[in-house]
């Protein structure tokens, strides 16, 4: 399973876009990139796939350079309850079959006033 | 999108007894469910995949006598802590797959949050 590497943290202030950036040097073909959000005692809530290119769904924007070995999440004019933790995973692909979920650190993503 | 509940959402035990936690997917069937252990401020750690009408797969390092899984019906799946001690207090969470064509691939449930004193 891909390793993934992100910021531990990240401040910003609202009405601010974020870019959160996710580094996974050793992704395999067939695997999809996934971001989950996650706020204090609450499960993990999916906020965007994608494989490749660019996807935007009506909560975020996921950039994914041509040699996948990074994606970016983007959050458009962030609120104070974007205040969560941001999973980024590698390996989890839809159609291929059962894939265990590997977390890394995550970003605790923090917005100010 | 699909739900996952999970039931209690949190309990408190004494140190020695059985907590069972039931993770259900209220509108879709999971034959594969995942269990996962979350401390403060850590991320989350996979315990087991659970499979309907087969043995759990547990990780590395995690005691399958010590979390017992059963997942005997499409909706259901449940983790017992058996013999429990204040170290297992933690925040367990489950995650049931989706139809495999799903975007969204796992949905998680809310957690439940266990005590031992």
């Amino acid at each position: 399973l891909a390793k993934t590497t992100q910021p531990i943290s990240m401040d910003s202030y609202e009405g601010q876009e974020v870019n959160i950036t996710c580094s996974h040097n050793n992704i395999a073909t067939n695997d999809y990139i996934t971001w989950y959000q996650q706020f204090p005692s609450q499960g993990p809530r999916f906020i965007i796939q994608g494989y490749k290119t660019k996807v935007t769904n009506e909560v975020a924007s996921l950039f994914i350079p041509a040699d996948r070995k990074s994606s970016t999440l983007s959050l458009p004019r962030v609120s104070l309850s974007d205040t969560a933790v941001y999973y980024c995973l590698v390996g989890d692909s839809p159609n291929t079959g059962f894939q265990k979920l590997v977390f890394g650190t995550g970003t605790r993503l923090l917005v100010s006033p | 999108g699909a739900v996952v509940s999970q039931h209690p959402s949190r309990v408190i035990c004494k140190s020695g007894t059985s907590v069972k936690i039931e993770c259900r997917s209220l509108d879709f069937q999971a034959t594969t469910m995942f269990w996962y252990r979350q401390f403060p401020k850590k991320s989350l750690m996979l315990m087991a995949t659970s499979n309907e009408g087969s043995k759990a797969t547990y990780e590395q390092g995690v005691e399958k006598d010590k979390f017992l899984i059963n997942h005997a019906s499409l909706t259901l799946s449940t983790l017992t802590v058996t013999s429990a001690h204040p170290e297992d207090s933690s925040f367990y969470i489950c995650s049931a797959r989706g139809e495999p064509s799903d975007q969204e691939t796992q949905y998680f449930g809310p957690g439940t949050r266990l005590l031992v004193l």
